[in-house]
């Protein structure tokens, strides 16, 4: 089990341009999870999709879309990329059940806006 | 509003010298409380799961316990393998399986 992957590791945009990253899970769980981590600011969620074919918006949408495009793959892109976007960002994951589950988080992508 | 705070927002303990990391949230009606651990450059790895007041739960030297209003993680005889952030998070009262994060502890054990 590889658990969440990530792509890429790191990324480095001019502002305007546009990319999407990239995550995976294998571990057959309905809810993932996208967040930005900034320092002195934690952990923010940007979108989550409770199951296949549904998104809602976190507590940081605004500058990103994002696709559930099966059970396994959660993508987030960024269409015109400013310098504010600049930061670590974390896919998630976890099981079907209560709301109180456990997420599980991939490795990052650290992305600089230039 | 929903709201997690963890102090102190950094620990330096020497090796052996034993200390405890709090976590108070707000959240109406609490369906589990999260500890995790946070290497740099990484990922938050999932540590443990409380649910209920006077629940403990144990791993190597960390302990982590739960109240009605806060929860501590305590850290016996650290080594500096322990040094990391850690997190801990509930979820929120829209009972959607979102996790309200708090801003973590940066622990950092000295030889």
């Amino acid at each position: 089990n590889a658990g969440v992957t990530q792509t890429p590791k790191f990324q480095v945009l001019k502002t305007g341009q546009s990319m999407t990253l990239q995550c995976a899970q294998d571990m057959n769980h309905n809810s993932m999870y996208w967040y930005r981590q900034d320092p002195g600011m934690g952990l923010r969620l940007i979108y989550y999709s409770a199951s296949e074919g549904t998104t809602d918006k976190g507590e940081v949408p605004n500058g990103y879309n994002v696709s559930r495009l099966n059970k396994r793959e959660f993508s987030l892109r960024l269409e015109s990329a400013a310098p504010s976007q600049t930061s670590v960002y974390f896919c998630a994951s976890s099981p079907p059940g209560l709301a109180g589950v456990e997420q599980f988080f991939g490795p990052g992508t650290r992305l600089t806006v230039l | 509003e929903d709201q997690v705070t963890q102090s102190p927002e950094a620990l330096r303990l020497q090796e052996g010298e034993s200390s405890s990391l709090n976590c108070s949230y707000t959240v109406s009606g609490l369906r589990g409380l999260f500890w995790y651990r946070q290497d740099p450059g990484k990922g938050p790895e999932f540590l443990f799961t409380l649910y209920s007041a006077g629940e403990e739960k144990e791993k190597e030297r960390l302990k982590a316990t739960l109240t009605k209003k806060e929860s501590f993680l305590h850290i016996t005889a650290p080594k500096p393998e322990d040094s990391a952030t850690y997190l801990c998070a509930v979820p929120d009262s829209s009972n959607t399986g979102k996790l309200i994060f708090g801003q973590g502890t940066t622990l950092q054990v000295k030889p």
